[in-house]
């Protein structure tokens, strides 16, 4: 499979805990974004890397929240001392710079997070 | 910031008859709108996309046109078949960024046989 993936798939975790994800991007994909999807709504943004460099932070990227490429390759995403508001589907998408006009986004599967 | 309205929340239409979905932007400055189809429990997946360069473009069943002054952009299926049947989501690069893309709320597109 050549799509962007991610893991994990599902994530439970109590009130409080860390929890991390990880995504791959399509391979040669300069770009890598985060998304948060909750129910009945469409995703929104989080943060962006172009290569290894993180380039533009949502306000919703609260100081719990963390993101690294450190290589850039994959990426991953930490929310520390998660409440239940950080319930959500995270998700990641990868792009390839070829001109401001032709930026496709292509999106991963998802990481579902329950925070009990 | 951008803002994406998107109307309506949900539609049902016969198989067979059109549906067209209505999205509004408030960044004169975006330059990108990318229509995705996201079905149960599945992924968002790009059907199409248009430039601000551009007024219309198609892909089968599959249009889009854009009003740059009104700030209105939609998305038009012919023909409806069960298998469109999932949730559509408008979009719009923000004309200051480079990538970040906001999203409408998405409409629960049904197809009744």
């Amino acid at each position: 499979d050549t799509g962007v993936s991610q893991d994990p798939r599902h994530k439970i975790t109590k009130r409080g805990q860390n929890v991390t994800f990880r995504c791959d991007p399509i391979s040669e994909h300069n770009r890598l974004y985060w998304y948060r999807q909750t129910l009945g709504q469409g995703p929104e943004f989080l943060t962006y890397f172009q290569n290894e460099a993180q380039l533009e932070k949502s306000r919703l990227l609260s100081d719990r929240f963390s993101a690294e490429r450190p290589k850039g390759s994959f990426s991953t995403l930490e929310i520390q001392r998660t409440e239940q508001g950080d319930s959500a589907m995270y998700l990641c998408a990868s792009s390839v710079e070829q001109n401001h006009s032709t930026d496709t986004q292509y999106f991963g599967p998802g990481t579902r997070l329950t925070v009990l | 910031g951008e803002n994406v309205e998107q109307h309506p929340s949900t539609l049902s239409v016969q198989e067979g008859d059109s549906a067209v979905i209505k999205c509004t932007y408030s960044d004169s400055a975006s330059n990108y709108f990318p229509w995705y189809k996201q079905e149960l429990g599945k992924r968002p997946q790009l059907i199409i996309d248009i430039r601000s360069n551009v007024g219309e473009k198609k892909d089968q069943r599959i249009a889009v046109t854009l009003n740059k002054t009104a700030k209105h952009f939609s998305l038009h299926i012919t023909e409806t078949q069960p298998e469109d049947s999932a949730v559509y989501f408008c979009a719009a690069r923000q004309g200051s960024s480079a990538s970040k893309i906001i999203f409408g709320s998405g409409t629960r597109l049904s197809i009744r046989p």
